[in-house]
């Protein structure tokens, strides 16, 4: 079945630190990517998306390009900021699934140093 | 702007007792979902519904139920609280038109069961 594989955490970075956080992909079909957020004691938000290959999603200084030949949707950021620390979920929608259901990965923890 | 709210943020009830979570969004969503987080599992999905009164299990529904009798609220029922069920849950909801949609997620009932 479908499956999504994220770096596991906790990533601990300086502030203006790159960021990278790994994420591929497993479908049998042609899935909607995505990156959601989850700051502290709050629900998740779409960070951003990207719907087919070669699509890059961005929002807040984040990046993602939809890489369909190495089935990756990798997470950028050039500078972090203490406010981006919060746990980061890729996760996928096959344009094949009822209800448009999201697979998640187990999510990363990403801790930013002052 | 957009919501989904939840009944409660924080839970407490007693092994055996029956636990109703509510949700309620406000976006005229067709899809709604029921999802519990615990640290290192990432989401898992309970239960869905893609319409009023039609439901489906996700991938953990055991010794859970849902209802789903107005379009904007979605119920999730534990018959009978066991400790295994403390847990945060998450509600979620998007649009049935189309494929690949983003889900608008509330802030999360963290459940503690004695």
């Amino acid at each position: 079945g479908d499956s999504v594989t994220q770096m596991e955490g906790p990533v601990t970075l300086s502030e203006e630190a790159f960021l990278t956080i790994n994420c591929t992909y497993t479908a049998t079909g042609y899935p909607s990517l995505f990156w959601y957020v989850q700051y502290p004691g709050e629900g998740l938000q779409l960070l951003l998306k990207a719907t087919k290959a070669d699509d890059k999603g961005s929002n807040k200084g984040f990046e993602a390009t939809y890489r369909k030949e190495t089935t990756s949707f990798h997470l950028e950021k050039g500078s972090v900021q203490v406010s981006d620390s919060a746990v980061y979920f890729c996760a996928l929608s096959d344009a094949y699934s009822s209800a448009s259901k999201i697979i998640f990965g187990s999510g990363t923890r990403l801790s930013i140093r002052p | 702007d957009v919501k989904v709210t939840q009944s409660s943020r924080y839970l407490v009830k007693r092994t055996g007792e029956k636990v109703f979570l509510e949700c309620v969004q406000d976006m005229d969503h067709e899809n709604m979902f029921w999802y519990r987080q615990d640290p290192g599992l990432g989401l898992r999905l309970i239960y869905f519904s893609y319409d009023v009164k039609m439901k489906e299990k996700g991938d953990i529904p055991e010794g859970y139920s849902v209802s789903r009798e107005k379009k904007e609220r979605f119920s999730l029922i534990l018959e009978s609280a066991s400790t295994n069920q403390t847990s945060m849950y998450l509600c979620a909801s998007s649009t049935g038109q189309g494929w690949g949609n983003e889900q608008f997620f509330g802030p999360g009932t963290r459940l503690t069961v004695l």
